[in-house]
């Protein structure tokens, strides 16, 4: 059963940079059937997709966000990464990873659990 | 970019009861619709995709249809599982959730 877990500090200094790993198990991250997302809920709000990373490093980001996020691959460790720069209290959200099919359905099929990240001093 | 709105974002529901919840996107995108279910604390669960395909594992009770700029999730007889909230996704030109729609107990 495929399974992925964030990992990362919970809390971030204004204008640090957010890091974050998803780790997942019981599938191959290097498959060319999936691509690799990062989406994000404020606390008591709604969701937001911040980027996607195929297999092969190739990348595509929220436009709003694109600026900030760099999100990148490990196949040897099985893990993709976030990283957020410039962070400000308005990212103080649960993170979520999850998995993407290329085709059909198309859409995050498999989620991590999330883990909350505060943006404070 | 395309923006996406739910309504109503609070409904109050019994046990048996049809639920309807609206999701209208401000360009067409196709069937390029999903539906999740959300429990609080919990990660997003996928319920239909393409506007109308039902995820396996997925309860029959659970349907959606629409496209273009409007989509509807229905869920025929409300069950106390189903107390949760719900968003549309579009994934016509990268990926927008709607605002959700909480459905809570009457």
């Amino acid at each position: 059963q495929l399974q992925l877990q964030e990992s990362g500090p919970g809390l971030v200094k204004p204008s640090e940079t957010l890091s974050l790993t998803c780790t997942v198990s019981g599938g191959s991250i290097s498959s060319s059937s999936y691509y690799w997302g990062w989406i994000r809920q404020p606390p008591g709000k709604g969701l937001e997709w911040i980027g996607s990373i195929y297999y092969s490093g190739s990348t595509y980001y929220n436009p709003s966000l694109k600026s900030r996020v760099t999100i990148s691959v490990d196949t040897s460790k099985n893990q993709f990464s976030l990283k957020l720069s410039s962070v400000t209290a308005a990212d103080t959200a649960v993170y979520y990873c999850a998995r993407r099919t290329v085709v059909t359905p198309r859409v995050f099929d498999y989620w991590g659990q999330g883990t909350l990240v505060t943006v404070s001093s | 970019d395309i923006q996406m709105t739910q309504s109503p974002s609070t409904l109050s529901a019994s046990v048996g009861d049809r639920v309807t919840i609206t999701c209208r996107a401000s360009q067409s995108i196709s069937s390029w619709l999903a539906w999740y279910q959300q429990k609080p604390g919990k990660a997003p669960k996928l319920l239909i995709y393409k506007a109308s395909s039902l995820e396996s594992g997925v309860p029959s009770r659970f349907s959606g249809s629409g496209s273009g700029t409007e989509f509807t999730l229905t869920i025929s007889s409300l069950q106390p599982d189903d107390f949760a909230t719900y968003y549309c996704q579009q994934y016509n030109s990268y990926f927008t959730f709607g605002g959700g729609t909480k459905v809570e107990i009457k």
